[in-house]
């Protein structure tokens, strides 16, 4: 079975600062989803990528892709109180089945 | 382009009753997924329809959940009987036959089972 893990779980950081969310997953895959979802609300889609080295960004955050290392990243340039969410990936295999990772929880203190 | 519809939002219910969930996918959109998201974790797929046909429902608990699209567009889930474990938000997602099959997610349905 597909295993999706991200890390970290819980992240606390400061308006400002830098950081990088990982996303691992256990086999190959077509393409690697991240989807950004605000408390009590539905899962909202921000980036899809589709090939190795594949690199999409928008705003302050940027996803890349390295379908070798079967390892995707979410970096937070500069984080703002508005990025406060919980973060998904979601990887896709053959057969167009999805499989979520365990989200990471994304808290931007002033 | 309207999203994904879902209904009702919100549902308390005791164990032991029946309960059922509604959906209206994105229109054109063959796909249709059902998801089970339980708290501070990631979806799991419960059900995938192209057309009106189920392609995957290896993880729907078929002993006491059902699911159905008839005419390839609204689908409806159903638990019956539920059980406490079942309290969970229900997602419904839908997509094209695009290159990509991007999933649009409607806002889900918060069961909460007494």
């Amino acid at each position: 079975e597909l295993k999706v893990e991200q890390n970290p779980l819980f992240l606390s950081m400061q308006e400002g600062k830098n950081y990088t969310i990982y996303c691992n997953y256990s086999t190959t895959s077509d393409r690697l989803y991240w989807y950004r979802q605000d408390p009590g609300k539905s899962l909202e889609s921000l980036f899809v990528l589709l090939s190795n080295g594949a690199v999409k960004q928008e705003g302050r955050l940027m996803a890349s892709l390295d379908t070798k290392a079967r390892l995707s990243t979410l970096h937070i340039t500069a984080a703002v109180h508005d990025l406060s969410a919980t973060y998904f990936c979601a990887v896709v295999t053959t057969g167009n089945q999805f499989y979520f990772g365990t989200g990471t929880s994304l808290t931007v203190i002033p | 382009e309207a999203g994904v519809v879902q209904s009702p939002r919100y549902k308390i219910i005791e164990k032991k009753q029946p309960v059922a969930f509604w959906c209206n996918p994105i229109s054109g959109h063959n796909t249709l997924y059902w998801y089970l998201q339980n708290l501070g974790q990631g979806p799991e797929l419960l059900i995938r329809y192209e057309n009106e046909e189920a392609v995957d429902d290896s993880q729907l608990p078929k002993d006491r959940f059902s699911a159905e699209r008839l005419k390839g567009v609204d689908s409806t889930l159903k638990i019956q009987p539920a059980e406490l474990g079942d309290s969970a938000v229900y997602l419904c997602a839908s997509s094209s036959d695009s290159a990509y099959n991007e999933q649009f997610f409607g806002p889900g349905t918060r069961l909460t089972v007494l």
